[in-house]
């Protein structure tokens, strides 16, 4: 069974300023999916960044990127010029190809606060 | 756009009674999802469905039952509630045939057994 570690419960950045956010798992497989969603406190699970293990090049979206890592198993998530609407948890999440109900397994999470 | 619909929002429970957690999705997605998020965790798989009359057991599903008459719904069910079921849960949806598609994620119903 596939596991994700987020190895930092907790973080904390100024704003404006850069972060990054750790996730590592543990798979055989070759082919897989990962996703790093972000959950405010208003509980809502938002879908920030996606990476298909078979892309080499990092995914980005606006002032979120990741540093994938296949061989060291590792995805982490940088965010840039952080603003107070990033606070929140982040999880990392892991889905196999092979999985038959396309299931998610998430991390524990990482709670980022951002300082005015 | 609705998406993924979760009733009630909030619920307290007494032991030992039961309820159904109702999930309904307009997105025409063959793929359900029930996920149950206790207090500073990830979110950890109880059921699910790759289509209408299918369902599958997830990481956690001792205490709960499902049903997928429709490719719409997926209640959740909790036939004897005890404390240890006190969670926030969501439910999930998401296009077949991709993995690279995301789970879209309702806003959760909060649940204390008491």
């Amino acid at each position: 069974a596939q596991t994700v570690t987020q190895s930092q419960p907790e973080m904390s950045v100024q704003e404006a300023e850069t972060v990054t956010l750790s996730c590592t798992y543990d798979t055989s497989e070759s082919d897989y999916y990962l996703f790093w969603y972000k959950q405010p406190p208003s509980r809502q699970m938002i879908l920030v960044i996606r990476q298909e293990a078979y892309k080499q090049q990092n995914a980005t979206e606006n002032r979120f990127s990741v540093n994938f890592q296949k061989a060291a198993k590792s995805f982490s998530l940088k965010i840039s010029d952080s603003q107070l609407g990033d606070a929140a948890m982040y999880f990392c999440a892991y889905r196999s190809s092979n999985n038959a109900g396309n299931m998610l397994t998430f991390g524990g999470g990482t709670r980022l606060m951002v300082k005015p | 756009n609705a998406g993924v619909t979760q009733t009630p929002k909030f619920r307290i429970l007494k032991i030992g009674q039961s309820m159904t957690l109702q999930c309904t999705q307009d997105m025409n997605h063959n793929y359900m999802y029930w996920y149950r998020q206790d207090p500073g965790m990830g979110l950890k798989l109880i059921y699910y469905s790759v289509g209408a009359g299918i369902t599958d057991k997830g990481e956690v599903p001792n205490g709960y039952n499902v049903s997928r008459s429709t490719t719409e719904d997926f209640p959740l069910r909790l036939e004897l509630a005890a404390p240890s079921q006190t969670s926030v849960y969501f439910c999930a949806s998401s296009y077949s045939m991709s993995g690279s598609q995301p789970q879209h994620f309702g806003d959760g119903t909060r649940l204390s057994i008491l």
